[in-house]
């Protein structure tokens, strides 16, 4: 079984940019979930949607937004990037759902903002 | 806020000896995973515990969730050089119902 696959890998943007990542989860899971990396802030709950529908929500500002397409392929915009917007972009994919399942993360992408 | 603290932040063994790393949240969690990530690398989950003081083993690892549903620990036995990475604890607040991530521990272990 093909595990979770983001794209791009690597990515440089500058301020004021927008970004859109994608994320392809595991087949027949339908919760995809996204996670900031940062040293300074560690691992952060972005979303998670769940049959295209957003089911939970972190405290990130609303220049991050998703969407969750029929298929369960999932992609992740940041508007108006910022200095601080560069992290490892993770995405994870589960059955049930990210909080209650075993979740499969992929290889994230990682964004650097000049 | 809800928080979720890790101590140790870091910790080096030799290989052989035992590691624990602690986890403790602010708020009581609904349950409580942890996730291994090897320099590098991604997240892997490894266990989520439920219950008001369960305990679960895989092999060399424990894993405990407190009787308060507020802390977890995870001990490895016999460290071996395979072990090294980051541990995170993530829970989900259960008046909150916020997800957040532990600080992580990273364990370097030398041969």
């Amino acid at each position: 079984k093909a595990g979770v696959t983001q794209t791009p890998r690597y990515l440089i943007k500058t301020r004021g940019q927008q970004v859109t990542l994608s994320c392809s989860p595991i087949s027949g899971h339908r919760s995809v979930s996204w996670y900031q990396q940062t040293p300074g802030q560690g691992l952060q709950f972005l979303f998670e949607y769940f049959s295209e529908t957003q089911r939970n929500k972190g405290n990130f500002p609303g220049r991050f937004s998703g969407r969750q397409f029929s298929n369960s392929r999932s992609e992740m915009n940041v508007s108006t990037l910022e200095l601080g917007d560069s992290a490892l972009y993770l995405c994870a994919s589960s059955l049930a759902g990210s909080f209650t399942d075993t979740q499969y993360f992929g290889p994230g992408t990682r964004l650097t903002v000049l | 806020g809800q928080q979720v603290m890790q101590i140790p932040q870091y910790q080096h063994v030799q290989e052989g000896e035992d590691f624990t790393t602690y986890c403790n949240s602010s708020t009581t969690l609904s349950n409580i995973q942890w996730y291994k990530q090897r320099p590098g690398g991604h997240p892997v989950f490894l266990i989520q515990l439920v219950k008001s003081g369960e305990v679960k083993k895989q092999k060399r690892l424990t894993f405990q969730f407190g009787e308060a549903k507020k802390n977890s620990s995870l001990h490895i036995t016999a460290t071996q050089t395979t072990d090294v990475g980051t541990y995170f604890c993530a829970g989900q607040g259960r008046r909150t119902y916020k997800y957040i991530f532990g600080t992580g521990t990273r364990l370097k272990v030398l041969a």
